[in-house]
């Protein structure tokens, strides 16, 4: 079974200062991990992905994500959040191989000007 | 048209009516999704398809009935739905093969739906 859990439903912080972003994960198998970001009114965007490359993934727009087997994390950072990163965050889990995302419950950034 | 795109953006439909709703994918992919979107909740996969196959129906109510007449186009056909139906339908597709799935799904902009 697979499942992600965002320790945050809700994250607040000032722009230009760092931004993290909480997610453990549960698979009984090899995982894929995402990070898919959500803007008002729009769709759903990958800003990153883990597939049993390297453990620390560096994505879109500034953001990285580094997978801790041990820890079964897989948290967002970015060492300077803009007020454009003001939006919804998912992590996503997927056996390596199979078609389907289990999403987590979405954190929600917003940035203080 | 780039991506995967949907039609409409919004609809606002009664509990008798019937509607459906359309999703384009531009990318070449071979597999395609619907999923519901509800406030304060994961997002629900709905249907799969795979190479216009329906592989996975995650206990939907037969008010929503999907097509996919080929790789590139994926429909979800409405008819008296509920108010708790209301939510934005995402759609996403994907790029499958045999041996090894490249489960990154892009995703549409979605259907923002309100059911009176």
């Amino acid at each position: 079974a697979q499942s992600v859990t965002q320790l945050d439903s809700h994250v607040s912080v000032s722009e230009g200062t760092p931004v993290l972003l909480r997610c453990n994960y549960s698979s009984s198998y090899s995982p894929s991990l995402f990070w898919y970001v959500q803007h008002p009114n729009k769709g759903l965007q990958l800003l990153l992905k883990y597939t049993s490359a390297a453990t620390l993934v560096k994505g879109i727009n500034g953001f990285e994500a580094e997978f801790k087997k041990s820890e079964t994390s897989f948290h967002l950072t970015k060492p300077s959040a803009h007020m454009s990163d003001a939006a919804e965050y998912f992590c996503v889990v997927s056996q390596t191989g199979a078609n389907n995302l289990f999403f987590g419950t979405g954190t929600r950034l917003t940035v203080i000007p | 048209e780039t991506g995967v795109t949907q039609t409409p953006r919004h609809l606002v439909m009664g509990m008798t009516n019937k509607k459906s709703l359309k999703c384009e994918q531009h990318l070449g992919h071979n597999a395609m999704y619907w999923y519901k979107q509800s406030a304060k909740k994961p997002l629900e996969l709905m249907f799969v398809y795979n190479f216009k196959e329906q592989t996975e129906n995650n206990s939907v109510p037969s008010r929503f009935s999907p097509e996919c007449p080929n790789s590139s186009h994926l429909f979800l056909h409405l008819h008296t739905l509920q108010p708790e139906d209301s939510a934005l339908y995402l759609c996403a597709s994907s790029q499958v093969t045999l041996r090894f799935s490249y489960n990154e799904q892009f995703f549409g902009p979605g259907t923002r739906l309100t059911v009176l």
